[in-house]
């Protein structure tokens, strides 16, 4: 079925640096848009960023462009986020999501990973 | 911007009963929203894409209505594992609305 696993997570001080994996299974990963949703605790979802099925177009929240990279590789089958200059604000859990239609990337997402944690503390 | 406002924060009902929660967009948004269950410590879990089509294995209690700027989702009876958060999202913008709970009274 279709699964989707994320790892990375942790705690990192202010200012530094993390990267996110999200390991794929279950479905054809290289033809469906992938995106990064936080939640940060107690708090509702927030989008962060999306990227197309061949990687050609990214997006992101305003708040973490600059800082943030989107990508995949098809042939791992895993998605990746790159989080630099991480703020407190950053904290949050970080669940990868995949889009409901094919070479598309405008939503709603119809799997979820479980989630990582990711806490921007000193 | 598009914002997304869920209406009530909070909705406190018994098992049985019928839950209504709306969903309204600052402009129109045609029929590009999508509704999410949350229960505590999980994963979000899709229910309903634009506007009304219900996500595989959903169960037909759930339903959702509205085109425009108001959307409704509703569950007709509520069962215990019905009892979560529950959040609107626009299509293409990704941006989601601030959640409704639906609480055991």
């Amino acid at each position: 079925q279709v699964q989707l696993v994320e790892s990375g997570g942790g705690v990192v001080q202010p200012g530094r640096s993390l990267r996110l994996s999200c390991a794929a299974s279950g479905f054809s990963f290289r033809t469906y848009g992938m995106h990064w949703v936080r939640q940060a605790p107690g708090k509702g979802l927030e989008w962060v960023a999306v990227i197309s099925y061949d990687a050609s177009r990214k997006y992101y929240r305003d708040s973490v462009k600059g800082r943030f990279t989107i990508s995949r590789d098809s042939s791992k089958n895993t998605l990746y986020l790159q989080m630099n200059s991480l703020r407190a604000e950053d904290t949050a859990v970080y669940y990868c999501a995949k889009d409901l239609s094919l070479y598309d990337t405008g939503g709603p997402f119809d799997c979820w990973g479980q989630g990582t944690l990711v806490t921007v503390s000193s | 911007e598009i914002v997304l406002t869920q209406s009530p924060a909070t909705l406190s009902l018994s098992p049985g009963e019928r839950a209504t929660l709306s969903c309204r967009a600052s402009q129109s948004i045609s029929s590009y929203l999508a509704w999410y269950q949350q229960k505590p410590g999980q994963s979000p879990r899709l229910l309903i894409s634009d506007a009304s089509n219900r996500a595989t294995g959903i169960p037909a209690r759930f339903s959702g209505s509205g085109s425009g700027t108001d959307f409704t989702l509703t569950i007709s009876s509520l069962e215990p594992e019905d009892f979560a958060v529950y959040y609107c999202q626009r299509r293409d913008y990704w941006l989601f609305g601030g959640g409704t709970k639906v609480e055991v009274k």
